[in-house]
């Protein structure tokens, strides 16, 4: 049964970059058979994705996030994590990471849905 | 303002069936059949309860159904129990540049 487990601080300072990490067990991230994702969610509101990545390293980002998001992945420690610079109260949220079941099709990747969540961290940001 | 259109509550009374829509375009839910839903229990994560528009990933009950008409998907929820209220999430890939899409959410209240 796989499990995904985020870990990070719970407190960031605006202006700064939230990090966070999210470990895997019981299945490989090497195995190529699926994208890990982030996604997150405000206080009292909707999910929001935010981006996902490849055992290979590649990545695609939510456009509205795009300019702020890294993700990034280290197979050897089956793990894979989020760098959210220049944070503002609007991105205090719960966040998740997830495992993301893909097809291949002639337009590229496309991911059909997320099947594995973490059970989510609450970050705040605030001075 | 979610890129899918979700009512923000339905109830029903146990036994009764309830739906749910997930109103998009024809660039994500109307254009292709990868529409989720999800069930959130209050401070818990998501969990995916319909994928592909109509299949239920093993071990959610054949009481959870999904369906697609034009550019709304639907899940529908018959002989409703006490432990299906939550809220519920659609999700769809879409053509445009933002490749996900969730719905806003709708919260199940059971009488």
């Amino acid at each position: 049964q796989v499990q995904l487990q985020e870990s990070g601080p719970g407190l960031v300072k605006p202006s700064q970059t939230l990090s966070l990490t999210c470990t895997v067990s019981g299945g490989s991230i090497s195995s190529g058979d699926y994208y890990w994702s982030w996604i997150r969610q405000p206080p009292g509101k909707g999910l929001e994705w935010i981006g996902y990545i490849y055992y290979s390293g590649s990545t695609y980002y939510n456009p509205s996030l795009k300019s702020r998001v890294t993700i990034s992945v280290d197979t050897s420690k089956n793990q894979f994590s989020l760098k959210l610079s220049s944070v503002t109260a609007a991105d205090t949220a719960v966040y998740y990471c997830a495992r993301a079941q893909y097809m291949i099709t002639f337009g590229g990747v496309i991911v059909r849905d997320f099947d594995y969540w973490g059970q989510g961290t609450l970050v705040t940001v605030s001075s | 303002q979610s890129a899918l259109t979700q009512p923000a509550s339905v109830s029903g009374s146990p036994g009764q069936s309830i739906t749910i829509s997930c109103t998009g375009t024809s660039s994500d839910v109307g254009g292709y059949n990868y529409v989720s839903w999800y069930q959130q229990h209050p401070g818990k994560a998501p969990k995916l309860m319909i994928y592909e528009v109509s299949n239920r990933p093993s071990g959610v009950p054949d009481r959870f159904s999904g369906s697609k008409s034009g550019n709304t998907a639907s899940l529908t929820i018959s002989g409703l129990q006490a432990e299906d209220e939550a809220d519920y999430y659609c999700s769809s890939y879409t053509s445009s540049s933002t490749l996900v899409v969730f719905g806003g959410g709708t919260k199940l209240t059971v009488l």
